[in-house]
């Protein structure tokens, strides 16, 4: 299978707890994005990234919203100190080279904070 | 800056009937359109997608969306629904200038027997 994998599927987490959400894009994909779904709504864009570059990181809803990918291949996502409102399915896309191309996403995270 | 504005948040047709999925969008510049499916307990899937060529766009499963610049529309369109194309429509755009891609809110299409 060469799709984009996420793991873990599903995280319960404690409010307060921190999170690491990772992402695996399709081998040898430039673009890769983050992006969060609440429940009913559509997917609002996180951050992107350009190999290991993030070059957009305007979406992501406060300082304790991190994202990384140091060899430009595999991602995570880090949730500091997770509050009930981050509950949401975290979605990670990649392309194969401009970031307005075709994306490929992933089947998500479904983050539950309690 | 860019927006996305699907006008319908469900639409329900008889299997067999066809299917209109409107979306307006807003961008300063040529965009790249997209129409992403996303059934239940799926990840999200490409229909199909503009991007500056013919304005009349095919995609899978009989889908077709036409790019309209004088209405700032990209409507999806079906001759005839199937049972399986229940699920949720994202409308999404892109444009050159930038990294950030915006879906809209999404219209969830129920077909029923």
């Amino acid at each position: 299978g060469a799709g984009v994998s996420q793991s873990p599927r599903y995280k319960v987490a404690k409010r307060g707890q921190d999170v690491a959400l990772r992402c695996d894009p399709i081998s040898g994909h430039v673009s890769l994005f983050w992006y969060q779904q609440a429940l009913g709504q559509g997917p609002e864009f996180l951050t992107y990234f350009q190999n290991e570059a993030q070059l957009d990181k305007s979406g992501l809803p406060s300082d304790r919203f991190f994202a990384e990918r140091p060899e430009g291949s595999v991602s995570t996502l880090k949730i500091q100190r997770t509050q009930q409102e981050d509950s949401a399915v975290y979605l990670c896309a990649s392309s194969l080279l401009e970031p307005q191309e075709t994306q490929y996403f992933g089947p998500g995270t479904r983050l539950l904070v309690l | 800056a860019q927006s996305v504005t699907q006008l319908d948040s469900h639409v329900s047709v008889s299997e067999g009937t066809p299917v209109l999925l409107r979306c307006n969008y807003s961008s300063s510049y040529s965009p790249s359109l997209f129409w992403y499916v996303q059934h239940p307990n799926k990840g999200l899937q490409l229909l199909l997608k503009y991007t500056s060529a013919a304005t009349l766009v095919k995609g899978i499963n009989g889908f077709e969306a036409e790019f309209k610049k004088s209405e700032t529309s990209f409507h999806l369109t079906k001759p005839s629904a199937h049972m399986s194309d229940a699920a949720e429509y994202f409308c999404v755009v892109s444009d050159f200038r930038g990294f950030k891609t915006i879906f809209g809110a999404g219209t969830r299409l129920f077909v029923k027997a």
